[in-house]
């Protein structure tokens, strides 16, 4: 089957430091799937923060990048210098079928930055 | 701005009942998506379209008809509800792009909790 999966439920980072949230996938249904992370800020809805549909390519947005890789299926998101701004609850998911429209969702991973 | 709207944002229901949730979207996307949360996982897709008069089955569809009426309008309807149908339910539509991945957006959720 398809499946994400995300091992932190809850990561805490002061502020300035770096981050790295973990995310790796399982497909049997494609052999390059597109991926994204999406994120939820406190009191507004889930929204896009970047994707990538190229296996070896890098996407970046807001100073967060991730790096489709895969030889290990993995899809970590990382960033050099966190804020508080960035504290809300970050989901990897990967896109398969005929569009790569069917998204399969991690658990997700709440970042709390603390000052 | 794109916008996604689902209604009602709380619904209570009795088992056996029929429990209609409405989304409506000004975005002017073909594609639209319905799907579950349950605390502690990720988003679960349960039906979605690629317009009007299409619907199609996403990963968990048992227990759930969708209808499509037109570009803005997307139901998901439980004809018999059931206490394992309580949660949140979000609605989503695609921008379908041909060249790169398609991003959703998202609405606020329906809490729905059946007795």
């Amino acid at each position: 089957g398809d499946s994400v999966t995300q091992t932190e439920g809850q990561v805490t980072v002061s502020e300035s430091k770096s981050l790295i949230i973990n995310c790796t996938y399982s497909t049997t249904s494609i052999a390059y799937p597109n991926l994204f992370w999406y994120v939820r800020y406190p009191g507004e809805g889930l929204q896009l923060l970047l994707k990538v549909i190229t296996a070896g390519q890098k996407g970046s947005s807001r100073g967060f990048e991730a790096t489709y890789n895969k030889e290990t299926t993995s899809f970590h998101l990382q960033k050099a210098s966190v804020q508080e701004s960035d504290s809300a609850v970050y989901y990897c998911a990967l896109g398969v079928g005929p569009n790569y429209n069917v998204l399969y969702f991690g658990s997700g991973t709440k970042l709390t930055v603390e000052p | 701005e794109a916008a996604v709207t689902q209604s009602p944002r709380n619904k209570v229901a009795v088992t056996g009942g029929k429990v209609t949730l409405s989304c409506n979207q000004t975005n002017n996307h073909n594609n639209m998506y319905w799907y579950r949360q349950d605390t502690g996982h990720g988003l679960r897709l349960i039906h979605y379209s690629y317009g009007a008069g299409s619907t199609e089955k996403g990963d968990i569809p048992d227990g759930y008809k969708a209808s499509r009426p037109s570009q803005e309008n997307f139901s998901l309807i439980l004809e018999l509800a059931t206490p394992s149908q309580t949660s949140v339910y979000f609605c989503a539509s695609g921008d379908a792009r041909t060249t790169s991945a398609e991003t959703l957006y998202f609405g606020s959720g329906t809490r729905l909790t059946v007795l």
